[in-house]
């Protein structure tokens, strides 16, 4: 069945960098695009990023773009968010989800990230 | 327009039908499919439906998801317990190379 982990959530100061990790099987990881969602505390979802099937497009969302990198490497079934220059409002339970449908039909069950001094 | 317009709440007794909304523009739900997810307290959302009438495998056929211009709605069939939930449209927005999320909806079983 497909599974999607993420991993490398933790708390960090404002301006520092955090990596977090997708893992995902049951599937053929390198055909399908890869998303990452966020949900602050109480809050509802918003969109972080997607990568292509292939790597090769990239689009963000405008609260993120120029802070946040998406990357994938396929020999690992694995996807990355790097997050630099992290900000309070940065906050949030970040989900990895695959694209397919029009939407996201496989979600992760989220890493947590807090940004606090 | 960076979210999708979704009433906050929504109710309904064990066997009713439910309608949820949301509005969006022309260069979302205009012009791009729409989709519907559950998501339980403590849990990650669920996909339930498109606009293009999708179903994930096990999601019942409770769940319509039509589109009409640059609206959609969720219909929610024969209400049930399991249905208390948050929910949440999506579509890609061609202006903003993004997907934008609805505001969600939060549904109370009475």
């Amino acid at each position: 069945q497909v599974q999607l982990v993420e991993s490398g959530g933790g708390v960090v100061q404002p301006g520092r960098s955090l990596r977090l990790s997708c893992v995902g099987s049951g599937f053929t990881f390198s055909t399908y695009a890869m998303h990452w969602v966020r949900q602050a505390p109480g809050k509802g979802l918003q969109w972080v990023a997607i990568i292509s099937y292939d790597g090769s497009k990239k689009y963000y969302a405008d609260s993120v773009k120029g802070r946040f990198s998406i990357s994938r490497d396929d020999s690992k079934n694995s996807m990355y968010l790097q997050m630099n220059s992290l900000e309070p409002d940065d906050t949030a339970l970040y989900y990895c989800a695959r694209g397919n449908l029009g939407g996201f039909d496989y979600w992760g069950q989220g890493a947590a990230v807090a940004v606090s001094s | 327009q960076s979210v999708l317009t979704q009433p906050p709440s929504a109710s309904g007794t064990p066997g009713q039908n439910v309608t949820i909304s949301c509005s969006g523009a022309t260069s979302n739900i205009g012009r791009n499919t729409v989709t519907w997810y559950r998501q339980l307290p403590g849990t990650a959302p669920e996909l339930l439906i498109t606009s293009t009438n999708l179903r994930p495998s096990g999601v019942p056929d409770r769940y319509s998801g039509p589109k009409s211009g640059t609206s959609a709605s969720l219909v929610i069939s024969g209400l049930q317990s399991e249905d208390e939930a948050d929910y949440y449209c999506a579509a890609w927005d061609d202006s903003l190379n993004g997907y934008i999320f609805g505001t969600g909806t939060k549904v109370t079983v009475l």
